[in-house]
Parts: structure tokens; C-alpha cells; sequence
């Protein structure tokens, strides 16, 4: 089936600490987006990929970083300059282009502890 | 700058009555709209979409919009809600900019009770 994959869907860290978030899309898609969700607030654009090898920043992209070495694959970094990461992130994936559909995956909710 | 405004946080109704959760837009090209539903803790699936045909748009599990540019609403609406149907909808606009960016509302609790 096609689909984008987040792993894991819990994921712990301590203060100071580095995490990695997996993303992978069978969808042949062009684009790919990584949102942030917290209460109240809606969901808010981190980074978003056009094409492979190249990125911009979102909104929101201070403490963060990603790569795009892959078309499948858009993994994010939360990095310990990130002052409050405890959240709910969304990876998507959408056809470059006129607008069209984004396609989410399952989330990965980051906690720290 | 575009922008997206759901106008209720969280809406409670009946099961078997109808639904309405509200959205406001604004922007400065031809907007393309999206409503999203996502159940807890899962991710976003799309209802329905909005890009500049007919305006009044049907989605999936008896949704429906209409688009009306003179009040920039893009309201959602269903005549009769079921207990599946609680969950939290998003409105969402995209820059039509050459390059997709969805802009999301704070999102709408639906609640549903028997």
C-alpha cells in the first residue's frame, strides 16, 4: 500500500539530547513538509522539500533541521537548541505543482523527559 | 498575507442532527481550500478540496463545503453527524505561489453525543 511511514510514534528525550524523526513516503511524491501540532494552535510548517537535495525553512525552523538525500525520505533532527520540543509532529507529502492533496503520516509524539 | 480562521473551538451536537463548523479565509490570490479530519493521536486525512471549480464541493463520509467568495467563508457541513464523525477538523488554504504551502486553522472539536 502506498503511504507515508513516521517512526517511531513515541519517542523520548532528555534535555540537551538530539533526536532523529524518520519519514518515508512510497508515493512518488515531489514535496515533503514537516509540521508541528501543539494544542490550540493548529499545525505550523518546520521545513518543507520541493525536490531532492534541497529544502527551505518553514515558520517555525529555529532548532530544527532536516535533510532530503532521498525522494523517499524527509527525516527531521530536534536538536537541543529547541527550547520546548515536546510535541506532535507530521510528516506530508504532496505532487509539486498546482495544489493538491498532502498526504500525512501517523505522527510522532515527542516528549521530554 | 493568507490566512484561515475557524470560527468555534469545539462544536457539540446530537447524533442524527446536522453539523456545521465554520471558516474564514483570507487572501490575496484565487484561493484553493481544504477541510482535513483528524481522529486522536492519528494523522490528517483529507475531506474535501476547493480549486476554483464548482463551489460547493462533496467529500467523503457525507461532507460537504460551500465556497462563497463575497463572505470568504468555506464553511463544512453534514445533515446528519454520527458518533465516527468526532474528531477535530482543520481548514486550511494553499498559497497558490508555484509551490504548495498549506496554511491550517486552529482547528474545531467536534463532539457528538447520542
Amino acid at each position: 500500500d502506498g503511504g507515508i511511514t513516521q517512526s517511531p510514534k513515541y519517542l523520548f528525550r532528555k534535555e540537551g539530547q538530539n533526536v532523529t524523526l524518520s519519514c518515508e513516503q512510497n508515493l512518488n511524491h515531489d514535496a515533503m513538509y514537516w509540521y508541528r501540532q501543539d494544542p490550540g494552535q493548529g499545525l505550523r510548517l518546520i521545513y518543507y522539500s520541493q525536490i531532492v537535495n534541497d529544502f527551505q525553512k518553514g515558520d517555525i525552523a529555529e532548532g530544527y533541521s532536516v535533510s532530503r538525500e532521498k525522494k523517499e525520505s524527509f527525516p527531521l533532527t530536534v536538536t537541543s537548541a529547541q527550547k520546548n520540543p515536546t510535541a506532535f509532529y507530521l510528516c506530508a507529502s504532496s505532487m509539486s505543482g498546482p495544489p493538491d492533496e498532502a498526504f500525512f503520516g501517523q505522527g510522532t509524539r515527542l516528549t521530554v523527559v | 498575507a493568507q490566512s484561515v480562521t475557524q470560527l468555534d473551538s469545539h462544536v457539540s451536537v446530537s447524533e442524527g442532527t446536522p453539523v456545521l463548523l465554520r471558516c474564514n479565509y483570507s487572501s490575496s490570490y484565487s484561493p484553493s481550500l481544504f477541510w482535513y479530519v483528524q481522529h486522536p493521536n492519528k494523522g490528517l486525512q483529507l475531506l474535501l478540496k476547493y480549486t476554483s471549480a464548482a463551489t460547493l464541493v462533496k467529500g467523503i463520509n457525507g461532507f460537504e463545503a460551500e465556497f462563497k467568495k463575497s463572505e470568504t467563508s468555506f464553511h463544512l457541513t453534514k445533515p446528519s453527524a454520527h458518533m465516527s464523525d468526532a474528531a477535530e477538523y482543520f481548514c486550511v488554504v494553499s498559497l497558490n505561489t508555484g509551490f504548495q504551502k498549506l496554511v491550517f486553522g486552529t482547528g474545531t472539536r467536534l463532539l457528538v453525543s447520542p
